[in-house]
């Protein structure tokens, strides 16, 4: 079976600081890899996702996540946050095509001025 | 650009009740997903489904549950009796055949409360 944890619930971070969203999944096969961003009261959006071959996933809005197998990690980054990347941000993994997503908890980020 | 899109918004009903919600899942996807989201909690999965039936469950899909596509457009969960439990925002998701269908596409979810 496979699961994801996201380690912070919450990161507060203030604007234009850089920040990482931490994700580490357990699987026993091959997994591909996505975060998703929550805006409030708004549905699921595809951030960024890793199907195969290069490590580092650029995504929308300035995000990238870099797959570490042998750390069992794909944490998310952005060099300079603005007020509106405050949302909430789950990371999923999926064993095959097709197949359900697992959710992480969840993290809320918090940009202040 | 298309959408995945969710009917009613909002849905209160009593314990006990039935309730159906409804999706209208991106034309040309042939998958369709549904998740649940109770308040703090994480998302989980409930059902897949594909070539007019259920492909993947969790085990919260019992059988209290069911899932139709009743036309070419409109993808539905239906709930028999609801619980309290049940209150929870319902998200639907479809996909593209064959490679693309790793992208999962969400509807804005229905926000379900069983009082």
């Amino acid at each position: 079976a496979q699961s994801v944890t996201q380690l912070d619930s919450q990161v507060p971070v203030f604007e234009e600081a850089p920040v990482e969203l931490r994700c580490n999944y357990s699987s026993s096969v091959s997994v591909y890899l996505f975060w998703y961003v929550q805006y409030p009261n708004q549905g699921l959006q595809l951030l960024l996702k890793y199907l195969s071959g290069s490590t580092l996933v650029k995504g929308i809005n300035g995000f990238e996540a870099e797959f570490n197998k042998s750390q069992t990690s794909f944490h998310l980054r952005k060099p300079s946050v603005h007020i509106s990347d405050t949302a909430e941000y789950f990371c999923a993994v999926s064993e095959s095509a097709g197949n359900m997503l697992t959710f992480g908890g969840g993290t809320r980020l918090m940009v202040k001025p | 650009e298309p959408e995945v899109t969710q009917t009613p918004s909002h849905q209160v009903t009593q314990m006990g009740q039935e309730v159906i919600l409804r999706c209208v899942p991106i034309s040309n996807h042939l998958y369709f997903y549904w998740y649940r989201q109770i308040l703090g909690q994480k998302v989980e999965f409930l059902v897949s489904f594909y070539n007019n039936e259920i492909s993947e469950k969790s085990e919260i899909f019992d059988d209290q549950f069911s899932v139709e596509r009743p036309d070419g457009s409109n993808f539905t969960l239906k709930i028999r009796s609801t619980k309290l439990e049940d209150s929870a925002m319902y998200f639907c998701a479809s996909s593209e055949p064959g490679t693309l269908r790793m992208e999962q596409f969400f509807g804005p979810g229905t926000r379900l409360t069983v009082l």
